[in-house]
C-alpha cells in the first residue's frame, strides 16, 4: 500500500542548532499531519496540511506540504532540550485509516 | 487533554494467558485505533472501529481480537500471549477533522 518514508531516522543536534525532518511519498496524498513522541510518551499530535503548498508556523516549529502533495517538511528553529523526541509524520487514506511514517528521532545535546 | 485511557498501564504475565486491554474515552468519538509500537519504532495498525458494533483489522497480523460494544469503550484481548506479543500497545480515537488523540499506552512483557 501507500507508504512515507521519513529521513533521516535519527538527528544528533547541540542545541540552538536547527533541525529538518522530511516526509515522502511516491503517490500524491490528500493530507499529511505531524506527530511528536516524547521518549517513553505516547503520539502527540501537532498538525495537519492539506493544501498545496501550504506552510505553517507554530513557535519555533515551521510546517510545508510541498506544491505536489508528496512531500512534507518539519523544520525546527534554535532547537531546546525539550525537543526531543521522535517526529512522525502521517497521512489519513479515504478508508479512515492513519498510515504512519517510520519517525525522525531527535536528540539535543546542551 | 484528551480524554482517553489504557489500563493496565504495565502488564508482565506468561505465556499462553489470556489477556484484555482496555481503553475508554470520554469524548463521544466514532473512530478508534489499537497500534502495536516497539520503543522508538513506527506504529502498526492492528485494528480499527468506526462506530459501534464495527470493528476491522489493521494493516498489521495480529493474533488478537477487539469489541465495540459501546461508543466509549473500545477492549483488545490477546487469547493466548506469545513473547512475540511483547511490546507497547497505544489505542487512539479520532475526531471529525481526523486528529489523532492517544492514550498513555499499555507496555506488555510475555514471559
Amino acid at each position: 500500500g501507500q507508504q512515507v518514508m521519513q529521513i533521516p531516522q535519527y538527528q544528533h543536534v547541540q542545541e540552538g542548532e536547527d533541525f529538518t525532518t522530511y516526509c515522502n511519498s511516491s503517490t500524491t496524498l490528500s493530507n499529511i499531519q505531524w506527530y511528536k513522541q516524547r521518549p517513553g510518551g505516547h503520539p502527540v499530535f501537532l498538525i495537519q496540511l492539506v493544501k498545496s503548498g501550504e506552510v505553517k508556523k507554530q513557535k519555533r516549529l515551521t510546517f510545508q506540504f510541498g506544491e505536489a502533495k508528496k512531500n512534507s517538511s518539519l523544520h525546527i528553529t534554535a532547537t531546546q532540550t525539550t525537543d526531543v523526541g521522535t517526529y512522525f509524520c502521517a497521512y489519513n487514506t479515504n478508508a479512515g485509516k492513519s498510515t504512519f511514517g517510520d519517525g525522525t528521532t531527535l536528540t539535543v545535546k546542551p | 487533554e484528551a480524554d482517553i485511557y489504557q489500563t493496565p498501564r504495565y502488564l508482565v504475565i506468561g505465556t499462553g494467558k489470556k489477556i484484555t486491554l482496555e481503553c475508554s474515552q470520554t469524548m463521544g468519538h466514532d473512530k478508534m485505533y489499537w497500534y502495536q509500537q516497539d520503543p522508538g519504532m513506527e506504529l502498526h495498525l492492528i485494528h480499527y472501529s468506526y462506530g459501534v458494533n464495527s470493528t476491522e483489522k489493521g494493516d498489521l497480523s495480529s493474533e488478537s481480537t477487539v469489541s465495540r460494544i459501546r461508543t466509549e469503550h473500545f477492549p483488545l484481548t490477546l487469547e493466548s500471549a506469545r513473547p512475540s506479543h511483547t511490546s507497547q500497545y497505544l489505542c487512539a480515537t479520532k475526531d471529525r477533522a481526523n486528529e489523532q488523540y492517544f492514550g498513555p499506552g499499555t507496555r506488555l512483557t510475555v514471559t
